[in-house]
């Protein structure tokens, strides 16, 4: 069983550039969700998917937005990014026979300069 | 508004101790807790989860003691070793149609030899 797996790992962007990170969900989890977790911080939910469709927003602004396929694997897209968007970006996915539990992939690390 | 308090923010105990980490929540609906173990630069990986209709629950080393009255939460590390060390979040999520998590703001632990 493949665990949450996200790519890139590192990235570095300058402050009005586009991102997009990516997400394999763990093999038979169709749900999947993003958190920023700033340094010394806990993570902060951004939203969630299910089967493609969004299935709860936290509170982020607009420019943040995301995407899941039909693989259950998904994007986060963040536009017009802010030096204050430096953080790392965790994707959790769960569903299937491990209900709730959402298991963690190991972060994008995310530097806006 | 910071719906899970978690305290303290860090803690150093001597190998063979019992680190107690301790959490508290304002909002009734939340009906499973989670804790998560982050090392540095890994995503928070699942210890132990308990829902309210229990007041005990122990995963080898890691019990969690849960008051439901009082709204509160807590984490016992039984025989602790200095693989350990790490920060430990304590989360909660309600039957709301999305599980989304809120975590505390996480204690670092350090055992020492």
């Amino acid at each position: 069983e493949t665990g949450v797996t996200q790519s890139p790992t590192h990235l570095i962007k300058t402050r009005g550039q586009q991102v997009t990170l990516r997400c394999s969900s763990q093999s038979g989890h169709n749900t999947v969700s993003w958190y920023q977790q700033a340094l010394g911080q806990g993570p902060q939910f951004i939203f969630q998917y299910y089967r493609e469709e969004e299935n709860g927003r936290g509170n982020f602004p607009p420019r943040f937005s995301g995407l899941q396929f039909p693989n259950y694997s998904s994007e986060l897209n963040v536009n017009a990014l802010e030096l204050d968007d430096s953080a790392l970006y965790l994707c959790a996915s769960s569903g299937g026979q491990g209900g709730e539990t959402q298991y963690f992939g190991p972060g994008t690390r995310l530097l806006v300069l | 508004q910071q719906q899970v308090k978690q305290s303290p923010q860090s803690l150093i105990v001597q190998k063979g101790g019992i680190p107690i980490i301790n959490c508290a929540y304002e909002n009734t609906a939340f009906d499973y807790f989670p804790w998560y173990q982050q090392f540095p630069g890994k995503g928070p990986a699942l210890l132990i989860a308990i829902r309210p209709d229990v007041s005990e629950k122990k995963e080898g080393r890691f019990t969690i003691s849960f008051n439901k009255s009082a709204k509160q939460f807590s984490l016992h590390i039984m025989d602790s070793q200095p693989g350990d060390s790490a920060t430990y979040f304590c989360a909660a999520s309600a039957p709301l149609g999305n599980e989304k998590l809120t975590f505390g703001t996480g204690t670092r632990l350090t055992i020492i030899p």
